[in-house]
């Protein structure tokens, strides 16, 4: 089976400019999470979908980033205008309800470099 | 204060040696907690979680939790070179929302 898909991999772009991130779950998952890795501050929750709502968005550092998650098998997050403090590695992770709750399925994650 | 602390290391063991790597949390609600292995370049992959106080074992690998403590371990018996990683130390209070340390780099060496 597919595990988590992202893309882009990685994405170098310069400050001022929109960023899009995708995330496909795996399927039959009906949790989805955004969260962000940095060396200064780990591995952070930005926001997690159930069913497609947002259940939390209250991680999303600020207005410039959003998220949708317009199905069950894909989810986007938006970053407009894009600083160089948003440099990081973003993974979506997925799970099914039901289960243990902490057994995430991450995707490989999109490193952004914002110069 | 971050929710859940560790000490970022690295931590070096030699091969063959116990590694330990703790983790404490300061959300006296979290009732549940993880652990996470994270080789440099890729993403976190659950090894390990525990729910009840005491020791719970998988194969090599050893959690243990203090809740009167806020403590959390995970011990790694006969270490070996693959276990080189970052180790991820999570909690959650029994919602949806999982809180991860900043992780311990561990190095096995040779």
């Amino acid at each position: 089976d597919a595990g988590v898909i992202q893309s882009p991999r990685h994405e170098v772009t310069e400050m001022g400019q929109e960023v899009t991130l995708r995330c496909k779950p795996i399927s039959g998952h009906d949790y989805l999470f955004w969260y962000r890795q940095t060396m200064m501050r780990g591995l952070e929750l930005l926001i997690y979908f159930n069913n497609n709502v947002p259940i939390d968005d209250s991680g999303m550092p600020e207005d410039r980033f959003s998220a949708k998650m317009p199905n069950a098998s894909f989810s986007t997050l938006k970053i407009q205008p894009s600083e160089p403090r948003d440099s990081a590695v973003y993974f979506c992770a997925s799970r099914l309800s039901g289960v243990n709750t902490g057994e995430l399925f991450f995707g490989e994650g999109s490193r952004l470099t914002v110069l | 204060q971050k929710e859940v602390e560790q000490n970022s290391g690295p931590l070096s063991v030699p091969e063959g040696a116990i590694a330990s790597l703790n983790c404490t949390y300061s959300d006296r609600g979290s009732q549940s907690f993880f652990w996470y292995r994270q080789y440099s370049g890729k993403s976190p992959e659950l090894i390990m979680f525990i729910y009840s106080n005491g020791d719970k074992e998988d194969g090599r690998f050893t959690a243990q939790l203090n809740k009167a403590s806020q403590y959390v371990s995970l011990l790694i018996r006969d270490s070996q070179p693959s276990d080189s990683a970052t180790y991820l130390c999570a909690a959650t209070g029994g919602g949806n929302k999982l809180t991860f340390g900043t992780g311990t780099q561990l190095k096995v060496e040779l």
